[in-house]
């Protein structure tokens, strides 16, 4: 079966860094990306790894170990607009093919 | 930035009801997408599309649901006869498929069906 844990929200201070955690136990593995989603909207694309290690993107950071099942984005300086969900996507190339596997997504707040 | 389209945005249908979600992928990408979001869930995969067929379906894309490309620049979800369950965000992604690319899918905006 397939499986991606994140925390459902987090809370964090405007300025501040945030980091979300997310585990996944999946079949197959072949890259995990990250997902920003505001109210209503749809997904964008935030980053992707597929290789152990960090891959750093402005204020946005994701890490990957592949032998722990693990991620997590950092989210330095943040700002109130960075309030949204993050969702968590593995592509399990055993079971869906290409398609994503989600997590349930982590809410953030960003407060003042 | 080219981006994927989808309309309509809203669509209110009686149970029972076939509906048709439209969808204009980024005009280069090669693979298509619907994936559906119930209100406060997760994102699912619904279905991939590529070389005008089906190349993967998950559990929930059942006898009711179809896909299609009627011409080059459209990808349609078809759902022949709603049920209330069907009511969510339906999101259309696509992908260019090129080896050298992080194979990252676009979403488009969204169609929110509601089913009543």
């Amino acid at each position: 079966g397939q499986n991606i844990d994140q925390p459902t929200e987090m809370t964090a201070t405007e300025g501040a860094i945030v980091q979300i955690n997310c585990t996944y136990q999946t079949s197959g593995f072949n890259g995990l990306f990250w997902y920003q989603q505001h109210a209503g909207e749809a997904p964008t694309f935030l980053s992707y790894n597929v290789l152990d290690g960090l891959e750093e993107k402005g204020r946005f950071s994701s890490f990957l170990s592949r032998s722990k099942g693990y991620s997590y984005l950092l989210l330095k300086e943040l700002q109130m607009k960075d309030s949204a969900s993050y969702l968590c996507a593995v592509r399990d190339t055993t079971q869906a093919g290409t398609a994503l596997i989600f997590g349930k997504g982590t809410t953030l707040s960003v407060s003042s | 930035e080219p981006e994927v389209t989808q309309t309509p945005s809203h669509q209110v249908t009686q149970m029972g009801q076939e509906v048709i979600l439209r969808c204009v992928p980024i005009s280069n990408h090669l693979y298509f997408y619907w994936y559906r979001q119930i209100l406060g869930q997760k994102v699912e995969f619904l279905v991939s599309f590529y070389n005008n067929e089906i190349s993967e379906k998950s559990e929930i894309f059942d006898d009711q649901f179809s896909v299609e490309r009627p011409d080059g620049s459209n990808f349609t979800l078809k759902i022949r006869s709603t049920k209330l369950e069907d009511s969510a965000m339906y999101f259309c992604a696509s992908r260019d498929g090129l080896w050298s690319s992080t194979d990252t899918q676009y979403f488009g905006p969204g169609t929110r069906l509601t089913v009543l």
